[in-house]
């Protein structure tokens, strides 16, 4: 079935270090891979997505690559802040159209 | 423009009590989703509504109905409320075919 899941439930990184968050999923069917950031007692944010016909995506500070070889799909954080600690979640979508599937979250604090 | 809004914040139900869980959203968004949080875990989607009239059953339907009259609102209907509904509850909206959700601050909600 449909599964999306992380490597590392938790991520210690100094600041101004770069961060990687990685997660692994299972169904090759998927089109949009998805990135949100949850900060404490709040709701997620959209941080940034890609589609599955691309391998590498740039935001502002965050990139996202995509390897579908190994069903692997990585965020990467350049300078991590303080204000980057937070819960991120990879998530999964068949078309734009269809429901949005999401992993179990990696945790990642920043050590000032 | 508010955004995504959730009443109430935080709710203590006995069990077997019901209860609604209100969210709506100006952004005129057609998909709607609700999704449910347990401590720790990522989130896992309840039932989404893409238009006015329209619901479908996500991962998680049971115990749970919503219904969507307007395209502003998407309430979420506790029948009979059981300790495993203990969660936190999101609402997110966002355009038809377009991966970013906004998310609402989260309903606390606590059966005992």
């Amino acid at each position: 079935g449909e599964s999306v899941g992380l490597h590392l439930p938790t991520l210690s990184v100094q600041e101004g270090d770069n961060s990687i968050i990685n997660c692994a999923y299972s169904n090759s069917a998927s089109d949009y891979f998805i990135w949100y950031k949850q900060e404490s007692g709040k709701g997620p944010q959209f941080i940034i997505d890609i589609r599955s016909n691309m391998d590498k995506r740039q935001g502002q500070r965050v990139t996202v690559l995509l390897n579908k070889t190994v069903k692997h799909l990585s965020l990467q954080i350049a300078a991590t802040q303080p204000g980057d600690s937070a819960v991120y979640f990879c998530a999964e979508q068949k078309t734009s159209y269809d429901k949005v599937i999401f992993g179990p979250g990696t945790s990642l604090s920043v050590i000032p | 423009n508010a955004g995504v809004t959730q009443t109430p914040k935080f709710r203590i139900l006995k069990i077997g009590q019901s209860m609604t869980l209100q969210c709506t959203q100006d952004m005129n968004h057609n998909y709607m989703y609700w999704y449910r949080q347990d401590p720790g875990m990522g989130l896992k989607l309840i039932y989404y509504s893409v238009g006015a009239g329209i619901t479908d059953k996500g991962e998680v339907p049971n115990g749970y109905n919503v219904s969507r009259s307007t395209t502003e609102d998407f309430p979420l209907r506790l029948e009979l409320a059981a300790p495993s509904q203990t969660s936190v509850y999101f609402c997110a909206s966002s355009y038809e075919g377009v991966h970013e959700q906004y998310f609402g601050p989260g309903t606390r909600l606590t059966v005992t």
